[in-house]
């Protein structure tokens, strides 16, 4: 079935400092990947998405390649700032007998400090 | 857009109780999911409506927990009776099914705690 593997949190950085949180799914055919972002009390938002294979999703300075050959799809910052803790959701969606159905990790959560 | 909107946002309830969860999805979009989150289980889907119709509801986790979707803009979640582990931020989300712009939009949650 599918899967989405993230890495554990929490996730403990500087301001300022690079972030890479990994991402590895589990899927048959060519899923779409997706990050969303999570901030405290509050739903779930889309973060960025892409749909095919070499696909960089970007938005608000994040960013993430749809890697196949390795499966990845891990998000990446150059430069984090305090309001980008939250805690952060790699999924994907397959589309062949998955309808609109989503497949999320288990989350990691971020928190940057002055 | 308002988004989508759930109530009520917080539910304190005792055990035996029923208890019911509202959703109004996004206009336009034809999918609606329900979502559990909770500390020790995460993010879990509960059950999937496509065109009002329940298409996928494997997640739900027992007889107590019951879905409805009447029309288009309203949904429902009911848990009888509640019990104390029910006790989670229930999340409603919605999507467009349209090619290219299928993300789901989360609406704020309702924070129920069964006591």
């Amino acid at each position: 079935g599918n899967s989405v593997t993230q890495m554990e949190g929490p996730v403990t950085l500087s301001e300022e400092a690079f972030l890479t949180i990994n991402c590895t799914y589990t899927a048959t055919g060519y899923p779409s990947l997706f990050w969303y972002v999570q901030y405290p009390g509050e739903g779930l938002q889309l973060l960025l998405k892409a749909t095919k294979a070499d696909d960089k999703g970007s938005n608000k300075g994040f960013e993430a390649t749809y890697r196949k050959e390795t499966t990845s799809f891990h998000l990446e910052k150059g430069s984090v700032q305090v309001s980008d803790s939250a805690v952060y959701f790699c999924a994907l969606r397959r589309l062949a007998g998955g309808g609109n159905k989503l497949t999320f990790g288990t989350g990691t959560q971020l928190k940057v400090e002055l | 857009d308002a988004g989508v909107i759930q109530s009520p946002r917080h539910e304190v309830t005792e055990m035996g109780q029923e208890v019911t969860l509202r959703c109004k999805p996004i206009s336009g979009h034809n999918s609606l999911f329900w979502y559990r989150q909770t500390m020790m289980r995460g993010l879990e889907l509960l059950i999937y409506f496509n065109n009002n119709v329940p298409i996928d509801d494997s997640g739900m986790p027992e007889d107590r927990f019951s879905a409805k979707m009447p029309n288009a803009s309203f949904s429902t979640l009911k848990i009888q009776p509640s019990e104390p582990r029910d006790s989670a931020v229930y999340f409603c989300a919605s999507s467009s099914g349209l090619a290219g712009r299928d993300e789901q939009f989360f609406g704020p949650g309702t924070r129920l705690t069964v006591l």
